[in-house]
């Protein structure tokens, strides 16, 4: 299976630009980066997936490197509602990779 | 974005009874839905994987006559605990998703069971 690596935790000020790193050196060309986030008891929220290609939309942006061994979640303005589990996945096709498994996740802490 | 509703979102339940959760896609048909449990500080565990009309796929190590799954429609699916036990309490998560893996998943609230 495709695995992604993530930091444990990361900090950030309000109002402040956040970047969340993600590596998935085995990726397969049918895989598709899914990002989602958790707040404290309750289930998890959509962020953004994508393929290739960079994508935005309105809660975040998604930056894929070229070689797609890694992506960053970029969110552009963190708020404290903000703060929660953020988890990168991988979904592809057939077999093992068309789960939606996920890993420890990075947690985001934003500070005032 | 598209909605899926847990019910209940608690409950409590004494050792040995049965306790039924259900998952309903309110907007959209989920082709598949995937049943998780998390414990406290964990990530989520997912337990099986479910397409409608077709018998549930379960993870390694998950007990399918303990934990009973039916998708049988499109907007609906039930996750049973059976002769529940101390040790099944925890946080059980429902998600669907209307298309492939390239369209994203929708999550349920959850629900908190504690078996007494």
């Amino acid at each position: 299976d495709a695995k992604t690596t993530q930091p444990n935790s990361m900090e950030s000020n309000e109002e402040e630009p956040v970047h969340l790193p993600c590596n998935h050196s085995t990726i397969s060309g049918t895989d598709y980066i899914h990002w989602y986030r958790q707040l404290p008891s309750q289930g998890p929220e959509y962020v953004i997936h994508g393929l290739t290609s960079n994508v935005n939309n309105r809660m975040a942006s998604l930056a894929i490197a070229e070689d797609r061994k890694s992506s960053t979640l970029i969110l552009h303005r963190a708020t404290l509602r903000d703060a929660a589990v953020y988890y990168c996945i991988l979904t592809g096709y057939g077999g093992a990779t068309n789960k939606l498994i996920f890993g420890t996740g990075t947690l985001l802490a934003v500070q005032p | 974005g598209a909605v899926v509703s847990q019910h209940p979102s608690w409950v409590i339940c004494k050792s040995g009874t049965s306790v039924k959760i259900e998952c309903r896609s309110l907007d959209f048909q989920a082709t598949t839905m995937f049943w998780y449990r998390q414990f406290p500080k964990q990530s989520l565990m997912l337990m099986a994987t479910s397409n409608e009309g077709s018998k549930a796929t379960y993870e390694q190590g998950v007990e399918k006559d303990k934990f009973l799954i039916n998708h049988a429609s499109l907007t609906l699916s039930t996750l049973t605990v059976t002769s529940a036990h101390p040790e099944d309490s925890s946080f059980y998560i429902c998600s669907a998703r209307e298309g492939g893996t390239g369209t994203e998943a929708f999550f349920g609230q959850g629900t908190r069971l504690t078996v007494v």
